[in-house]
């Protein structure tokens, strides 16, 4: 079983807070760490695909970190706003031929105005 | 970027009935899409590989006979839910890659309830 964690599992943060979400995942078989954005009744949205240990991405105030080593990612959102409110989740890319990705549980922020 | 159209997105059915749901690629070839589920609070489950022209491939645990699968065409592929119970009430979702250095693209998924 290839496990994927995520934590916190929920986090409420006040408009204008910064913060920030774990994953842990496999360090051997890495191909790619996938980050997704899910709000409620839509698709998942893709936020970053990270590759190369040491990566860093950036899209607006998001911002995501990769240690393909040690195993773990961090997705930073500065100053949260209240359309940042949704399920966030990392996940593990083997790089299958076929595609399979292994996910997190998610993290689900919920910011207040 | 890609779409993913899953439908529907939500569908009462009564104990023994049977639930079809599409999953559809409207701007690329998926030659594999991948059904998952996801009961509450727990995270997206791999059911099912669907591969075009040939069988899916399950994880373990999932029943073939209870959840058919067919991928006729490389822009759809369809997840057949046979005599529904209670128990099969979840969140199902599809997803495809285009190819295997992007992302992955998600349906909407569907709320099935089985009363």
């Amino acid at each position: 079983i290839l496990n994927v964690e995520q934590s916190p599992q929920s986090l409420h943060v006040q408009e204008g807070d910064s913060t920030n979400f774990t994953c842990s995942f496999p360090s051997s078989n890495f191909y790619a760490l996938h980050w997704y954005r899910w709000e409620t009744a839509k698709s998942p949205e893709a936020l970053f695909v990270m590759t190369l240990n040491g990566d860093e991405k950036k899209k607006g105030r998001i911002s995501a970190t990769l240690n393909t080593k040690e195993g773990y990612s961090y997705l930073y959102i500065k100053g949260s706003q209240p359309e940042d409110s949704a399920t966030y989740l990392c996940v593990f890319d083997r790089g299958s031929t076929l595609g399979r990705l292994y996910f997190g549980r998610g993290t689900q922020l919920t910011v207040w105005p | 970027g890609a779409v993913v159209s899953q439908h529907p997105s939500r569908v009462i059915c009564k104990s023994g009935t049977s639930v079809k749901i599409e999953c559809r690629s409207l701007d690329f070839q998926a030659t594999t899409m991948f059904w998952y589920r996801q009961f509450p609070k727990q995270s997206l489950m791999l059911m099912a590989t669907s591969n075009e022209g040939s069988k899916a491939t399950y994880e373990q645990g999932v029943e073939k006979d209870k959840f058919l699968i067919n991928h006729a065409s490389l822009t759809l592929s369809t997840l057949t839910v046979t005599s529904a119970h209670p128990e099969d009430s979840s969140f199902y979702i599809c997803s495809a890659k285009p190819g295997r250095q992007t992302e992955a693209f998600f349906g909407q998924g569907t709320r099935l309830t089985v009363v």
